[in-house]
């Protein structure tokens, strides 16, 4: 069965220092999104992708973020400068569509801001 | 706001007994429902979903989900639990104008005894 992957598993940082974590979605997919789990809390929707521009975006997703597809199989998440809450487990999702297409996640990638 | 509640964090039970984790929704008008599983390393699985119809619904690993809407609940059940069930499990919700902005309960860690 197709899959998303994460890249990297984990990633240890800075803080003020610029990550970028990469995902592959699905090939046949369409849209794209971005979820995060601070250690202890609920998973958050962070930003949702399509037709290579962002569809709807949390407040967490604020100008630190940014979200691109460079070219037609990566989908990376950009921290420009980290902050120490950063910190936590971030997980790439795709679907074929909206509504009745289900979310297929990455295995996640785990940033660690020091 | 919407918002979800899995009122156990953590539920012991014994291989061969059956199992059910909670799931209650705040939300203005019947919003898509999903149960989603995470086990250690792993992302997010689907485990199942409803959209509309029959209020009971199935889904893979042999786990059903009631939705009643008069307690605004979406209970997933497990009429007899593997070893392999013990992992995270997530109830979320997302509202029908955006079936792929999910919001996330906090959790309900499964440990299976032998």
């Amino acid at each position: 069965e197709p899959e998303v992957t994460q890249t990297p598993s984990h990633q240890v940082t800075q803080m003020g220092q610029e990550v970028i974590l990469r995902c592959v979605p699905i090939s046949n997919h369409l849209y794209f999104y971005w979820y995060r789990q601070i250690l202890g809390q609920k998973v958050e929707f962070l930003v949702s992708f399509y037709n290579n521009e962002i569809s709807e975006k949390s407040e967490i997703f604020d100008d630190q973020f940014s979200v691109e597809r460079p070219d037609g199989s990566n989908f990376t998440l950009k921290i420009r400068s980290t902050k120490l809450e950063d910190s936590a487990m971030y997980f790439c999702a795709s679907s074929a569509g909206t509504d009745v297409s289900p979310l297929h996640f990455g295995n996640g990638t785990r940033l660690t801001v020091t | 706001a919407q918002s979800v509640t899995q009122p156990d964090i953590h539920i012991t039970v014994s291989e061969g007994a059956s199992l059910e984790l909670r799931c209650n929704y705040s939300y203005g008008a019947t919003p898509y429902l999903f149960w989603y599983v995470q086990s250690p390393g792993q992302g997010l699985q689907l485990l199942l979903k409803y959209f509309s119809g029959d209020t009971l619904v199935q889904g893979i690993k042999g786990f059903e989900a009631e939705f009643k809407r008069s307690q605004s609940s979406f209970n997933l059940r497990k009429p007899s639990v593997h070893w392999s069930d013990a992992a995270e499990y997530f109830c979320a919700v997302a509202p029908r104008a955006a079936g792929n902005k999910l919001t996330f309960g906090g959790g309900t860690r499964v440990l299976v005894k032998p």
